[in-house]
Formats: C-alpha cells, structure tokens, sequence
C-alpha cells in the first residue's frame, strides 16, 4: 500500500514550458488535492476534486489545470511555465475532509 | 475567509523538555483541525486528526487539544527527544484544508 505517490521528484523547466505533475493514490479516496509550499507563504490550494469527473480551484489556480478521469489519478498541468511557479508541490488524497495524507512532493524549478 | 495563525515561528527546548505547540484559527466553524510534521526536504506526515465534536486527541507521547470556542489548537509532546526536531504545522479544514505557516522545532541533545 503505497499511499499516495508523486512523479517527478525534481523537476526544472525553462519559461514558457507545459509539463504535467503527476499524482496517484491507491487508498481509494474521493478528495484529492494539490497544494504548492513557498518560504514564509506556507501552503497554499491550486486545485482540489471531490471525485472522478469533479473539480474547483483552489487559492491560487491560475497557470494550473487539472483533470480526474479515475480515482486514482489526479494530475495537475502547468500550461506555460513561469519562474513565478517554482515550488514544492504536494498531492493530498483523504476521505472527504477527514485526515489527509500527503505525497513526498515534486520540486520544481522554472529558469 | 480561515485564517491560520502558529506561534512561535521557532523554537529550541533541551532534550526531555516538553514541548507546546500553538495554533489559532479564525473561524471556529470547523470541521476538524489535523496537525502534521514536515522534516526538511520530505513531505507531511499526519500526526493527528481531531474532529470539531472532539476535544482532544492523544497518540504515544503526542496530545492535542481542541478549544472551537476561543479559536485554539495545542499539540504537546512529551520528554521531547533530538528525533522531533521538524517542522509543525496545522491546518484547519471548514471546507478545505487551511495551514498555518508552521512551528520549526529543534531539540538539543
């Protein structure tokens, strides 16, 4: 039971670059969340699914999209990187809102 | 809109202290309030989830506490040890997960 993965772990990109986090759970969990963390910003919500079929944004969705074709899956998509993007990035998958767990994370870097 | 506030941003205790951790919340229509720990470089791990009909939550050395009505969260831990050196942090969830910016903890031998 791996809980919740992400790939990659390392990541950098030149501006204006598309690339796609991957997220997957293997808990069987309906919500799903992406979450980026920046020094002194704490972390922050960019998309989040409430289940297959079904998203919102977060706080600070834009430059991300976001699809959920299965359960499992909850990729997130950088359209046009922008040095403004560079982060850490968590996937969270919990029951509804009960306790979240959280994936090791992607580090991102846009030169 | 939730706001999430832990204070001190720092903090270092000697070894076998015991430590308290602090979190405030602005709304006190929660649903729960989960606390986690983050080592450097890692992602976060949950250490506790405490539901808004719950008032505390207790797991080995760890306990934390629940007030809705003054708008607090504290998270003990017991006879501290250099292996809980990390990151704390709360969030609070009417809705979706709000974190406060977190406690970083440094336990010396």
């Amino acid at each position: 039971n791996a809980g919740v993965t992400q790939t990659p772990k390392f990541q950098v990109l030149k501006t204006g670059q598309s690339m796609t986090l991957q997220c997957a759970q293997d808990m069987n969990h309906e919500y799903m969340s992406w979450y980026r963390q920046d020094p002194g910003m704490g972390l922050r919500l960019i998309h989040y699914s409430v289940g297959a079929g079904i998203t919102d944004q977060g706080e600070v969705p834009n430059g991300y999209n976001v699809s959920r074709s299965t359960t499992e899956d909850f990729p997130l998509r950088l359209l046009s990187a922008a040095p403004s993007q560079t982060s850490v990035y968590f996937c969270a998958a919990g029951q509804g809102l009960s306790e979240q767990y959280f994936g090791p994370g992607t580090r991102l870097t846009v030169t | 809109k939730q706001e999430v506030t832990q204070i001190p941003a720092a903090l270092s205790v000697p070894e076998g202290e015991n430590l308290v951790l602090n979190c405030s919340f602005t709304d006190s229509a929660i649903y729960n309030l989960q606390w986690f720990r983050q080592d450097p470089g890692k992602g976060l791990t949950s250490l506790l989830l405490i539901q808004s009909s719950q008032r505390e939550q207790t797991s080995g050395r760890l306990n934390a506490s629940l007030d809705k009505s003054s708008g607090r969260s504290t998270l003990y831990i017991a006879a501290s040890q250099p292996g809980d050196s990390a990151t704390y942090l709360c969030a609070a969830a009417p809705g979706k997960l709000q974190f406060g910016a977190g406690t970083q903890v440094v336990v010396t031998p």
